[in-house]
Formats: structure tokens, C-alpha cells, sequence
């Protein structure tokens, strides 16, 4: 299948920082890309769809001055989570699809947050 | 919107019996039915999936069948293995994907 890449995996932060996340399509381009957030033994929940080029749209209660999400290219993705606060704290993933996946959604890694 | 019911929320069997995972769907115009399995700490893998001109699909130990009438489709896993330990989630597309809430399945050794 294709292949997702996410970094970093694990990031520690302090209060008040900001943390960009990466994905990246490695080998198809990545029409929309998609960025979740996971608790502890729960399922995913997304938080927002980014096309390539346009803004991201966001899910119901996600605030997008708090996550910033950028989709420049075909192959990357950022998720910039501003100003973190240890309620931020979680898993967050990415995911893709686009030409040559037919439709498929593949994801990332993942990137395990934690701000103290 | 689509709403996904995963059932059950854990699975326990021992190495060598099948395990069954069951969805359900709200939305008759989803299309698309995948199956992932998440590892601690790790990023979903899709394992299998099915669209809604199919009835059935199997690879290997792993089937899924979809009943389009019913709205509903399961996960079937043969022969099963300490490895195939994992929580594993069903999700349905039509536009967007939405996930059910996962299933964690342990296989005894």
C-alpha cells in the first residue's frame, strides 16, 4: 500500500510552546489529507480535512486559530498545535488519500503529545 | 451524518479460533467499508476492505462481508495468532470515512 510518513513520533513540550506535526506522502500525491485525535483506548476522532491548496475544514468544536493545519503540496501536511496546554495532551494522526490510492485511506505513524 | 456501531468493544479467544467483528451503518449511500488494526502506539494499517458492489472478500486468514440490505458488515479472522493481538476498527465512506470505536481482541497463546 501506500506509505504515510509522520514526525516526529513523540514530542514534549512545555505549556505555552507551539508543536508543528508532519505528514508527508511518500510515494502517490496526497489530494486531501486528513488529521485526527486519539485518547487512550478510544477510537479516532477527526478533527479536520485538508484539500491541497485551500483551507482546512474543520470538525464541530475544533478550534482552527488553536490547531493550524497547512497542505502547501501534494506530499505534506503540517498540524501546528499553538500555544499547548496539557489538555492538548494526546495522540494525534494523520491520513491520506489521493491519485493512485483509489480512494483508500492510508495513515501515519502518529505523534504522541505531551505538554507539561 | 454516517454513524458506525462496532461490536464488541473486546474480544478475547484463544490462538488458534476464529474471531468475529461486527459493524453497523446508518448512512445506505456508504460505499466503502474498510477494516484497520492499530498497534499500541502505532498509526492504523489497513488489513482489508470492501465496497458496496461486493459481497464478500477474503484474504489469507481475514474475510469481510458486507450486507448492503442490512447495513452491516464483519470482520472475520481465521486460524488466529498471538500477533493478531490489536485493536481493530471498522469504518464507512461515502464522502468522509467515520469510524466505529474499535474493537481490542487479544489471542491467548
Amino acid at each position: 500500500g501506500a506509505v504515510v510518513s509522520q514526525h516526529p513520533s513523540r514530542v514534549i513540550c512545555k505549556s505555552g510552546t507551539s508543536v508543528k506535526i508532519e505528514c508527508r506522502s511518500l510515494d502517490f500525491q496526497a489530494t486531501t489529507m486528513f488529521w485526527y485525535r486519539q485518547f487512550p483506548k478510544q477510537s479516532l476522532m477527526l478533527m479536520a480535512t485538508s484539500n491541497e491548496g485551500s483551507k482546512a475544514t474543520y470538525e464541530q468544536g475544533v478550534e482552527k486559530d488553536k490547531f493550524l493545519i497547512n497542505h502547501a503540496s501534494l506530499t505534506l501536511s503540517t498540524l501546528t498545535v499553538t500555544s499547548a496546554h496539557p489538555e492538548d495532551s494526546s495522540f494525534y494522526i494523520c491520513s491520506a488519500s489521493g491519485a493512485g490510492t483509489n480512494e483508500k485511506l492510508f495513515f501515519g505513524s502518529g505523534t504522541q503529545l505531551s505538554v507539561l | 451524518g454516517e454513524n458506525v456501531e462496532q461490536h464488541p468493544s473486546t474480544l478475547s479467544v484463544q490462538e488458534g479460533d476464529s474471531a468475529v467483528i461486527k459493524c453497523t451503518y446508518s448512512d445506505s449511500a456508504s460505499n466503502y467499508f474498510p477494516w484497520y488494526k492499530q498497534e499500541l502506539g502505532k498509526g492504523p494499517q489497513l488489513i482489508i476492505d470492501i465496497r458496496s458492489n461486493v459481497g464478500e472478500k477474503k484474504d489469507q486468514r481475514i474475510a469481510v462481508t458486507l450486507n448492503k440490505t442490512a447495513k452491516h458488515f464483519s470482520l472475520h479472522i481465521t486460524e488466529t495468532q498471538p500477533e493478531d493481538s490489536a485493536v481493530y476498527f471498522c469504518a464507512a465512506s461515502i464522502n468522509d470515512m467515520r469510524f466505529g470505536a474499535g474493537t481490542r481482541l487479544t489471542v491467548k497463546p
